[in-house]
């Protein structure tokens, strides 16, 4: 299975801060994906990076992956409290499943 | 479009009881996942099918967790009898699959989970 460790386990910055996560993975994957889960709710897909990209962005998200150190980042630029959240990674892609970590619990204090 | 659907949101129980929970999916997802994720953990996966057919149940405690997506639609998952260790939220989610495929490698799209304290 695919499964993403997230590092930090927490994460505490002061809004407009920029915030870093990373995870790593054990096996071949096709893509990547990173998900973001509010408190009580469920989680919600944020960005998806394909193996064969380096970078991608989407609004003030930045993600980035190494093939070759089978790891990955997610950047959060400008934080925003609302950003408060827990965000997990996962790979995916073949035959395995999508198997999610415990994810990095960021704090953006206002 | 209407999001994934789950019920009931909360349900508390004694030990040993019984429980279901429903998910009706986004329509026209073929694939359908529960998770269990408890108290400051990831997500796990529990049961994942493709369309009416199971794909992987293999961290399903099947002695006393069953699940089922009749007409590859709605799934309900039961658990009977209940542990103290089953306390946990209950999630759900669908991603578009492809007939055939064993596995989908696109974005899942979760519920707001249902969550369960076994007293």
């Amino acid at each position: 299975s695919q499964q993403g460790e997230e590092d930090p386990q927490a994460l505490s910055i002061q809004e407009g801060e920029n915030a870093t996560m990373n995870c790593s993975y054990k096996t071949s994957i096709n893509n990547l994906q990173w998900y973001r889960q509010n408190s009580g709710r469920g989680l919600v897909h944020l960005i998806l990076i394909r193996s064969n990209e380096r970078e991608k962005h989407s609004g003030r998200l930045r993600v980035t992956l190494d093939t070759s150190k089978k790891s990955s980042s997610l950047l959060i630029t400008a934080s925003r409290a609302a950003d408060t959240a827990s965000y997990f990674c996962a790979g995916g892609g073949g035959s395995e499943k999508l198997v999610f970590g415990k994810g990095t619990k960021l704090t953006v204090n206002p | 479009e209407a999001g994934v659907a789950q019920s009931p949101r909360y349900k508390i129980i004694e030990k040993r009881q019984s429980v279901a929970f429903w998910c009706n999916p986004i329509s026209g997802h073929a694939t359908l996942y529960w998770y269990q994720q408890i108290l400051g953990q990831g997500p796990k996966l529990l049961i994942q099918f493709q369309n009416n057919g199971v794909v992987d149940d293999s961290q399903l405690p099947k002695d006393r967790f069953s699940a089922e997506r009749l007409k590859g639609v709605d799934s309900t998952l039961k658990i009977q009898p209940a542990k103290l260790e089953d306390s946990a939220v209950y999630l759900c989610a669908s991603s578009l699959g492809q007939w055939g495929a064993i596995a989908n490698t696109g974005e899942l799209f979760f519920g707001e989970g249902s969550r369960l304290t076994v007293l």
